[in-house]
């Protein structure tokens, strides 16, 4: 059974820092793309950061360029995030998720994670 | 940047069949992800790639792609479809790598 477990999560003050960290299990991690996806409260999904199955490539949304830092360790099945100089509209659940290989112009999210909120306020 | 665009809301009868649709770009090339959120829940994947449902997900939920619409038909709604509903794509510019729609509140009455 497929598992993601994220952690990480808490209340920081504008310009602080965080780590989110993804645990997974029941699958061969270091065969797939993951991704990290946020949902503010009341508000719809967006696409954070992703990364590839190597972790070589690396992928952000222009709104955390610059400050957040997605990584992965293969031996240790864990996908992170590294959040800095977090700002209150980067208050959301976190998901990650793990996409799924299905040929050609196919990009599914196929499980999730139950997701970790970040809040950031003073 | 691209955009994938939803109506925000549909209601549908019990047993009634509903189709939500789905636009953008990025779905000329990229078939689009359909997701179905209930409140306090993590996504749940209910239909990708041409028409493919994962396993567990009833048969009455299906999916079509033509040119740069999608769309997600539930065919007999149930109680229990009554939830948000996301598409999401990759974006052929890469920036950002992968798009979401707004979502689409589907009431079942």
């Amino acid at each position: 059974e497929v598992q993601l477990l994220e952690s990480g999560g808490g209340l920081v003050q504008p310009g602080g820092s965080l780590r989110l960290s993804c645990a997974a299990s029941g699958f061969t991690f270091s065969s797939y793309g993951m991704s990290w996806v946020r949902q503010a409260p009341g508000k719809g999904l967006e696409w954070v950061s992703a990364i590839s199955s190597s972790g070589a490539t690396t992928y952000y949304a222009d709104s955390v360029k610059g400050r957040f830092t997605i990584s992965r360790d293969n031996s240790k099945n864990t996908l992170y995030l590294q959040m800095n100089s977090l700002r209150a509209e980067d208050t959301a659940v976190y998901f990650c998720a793990k996409r799924e290989n299905c040929g050609a112009n196919c990009y599914p999210f196929d499980f999730w994670g139950q997701g970790t909120l970040v809040t950031v306020s003073s | 940047s691209s955009e994938l665009t939803q109506d925000p809301a549909v209601s549908v009868a019990l047993g009634q069949t509903v189709r939500i649709t789905c636009q953008g770009d990025s779905l000329r090339s990229s078939y689009a992800s359909w997701y179905q959120q209930k409140p306090g829940q993590a996504p749940l994947l209910v239909i990708y790639g041409e028409n493919n449902r994962p396993s567990g997900i009833p048969d009455r939920f299906s999916g079509s792609n033509s040119g740069n619409t999608a769309s997600l038909t539930i065919t007999g709604a149930q109680a229990e479809d009554e939830a948000d509903y996301y598409c999401n794509s990759r974006d052929s510019s890469g920036n950002p790598l992968y798009v979401f729609g707004c979502g689409t509140k589907v009431t079942v009455l």
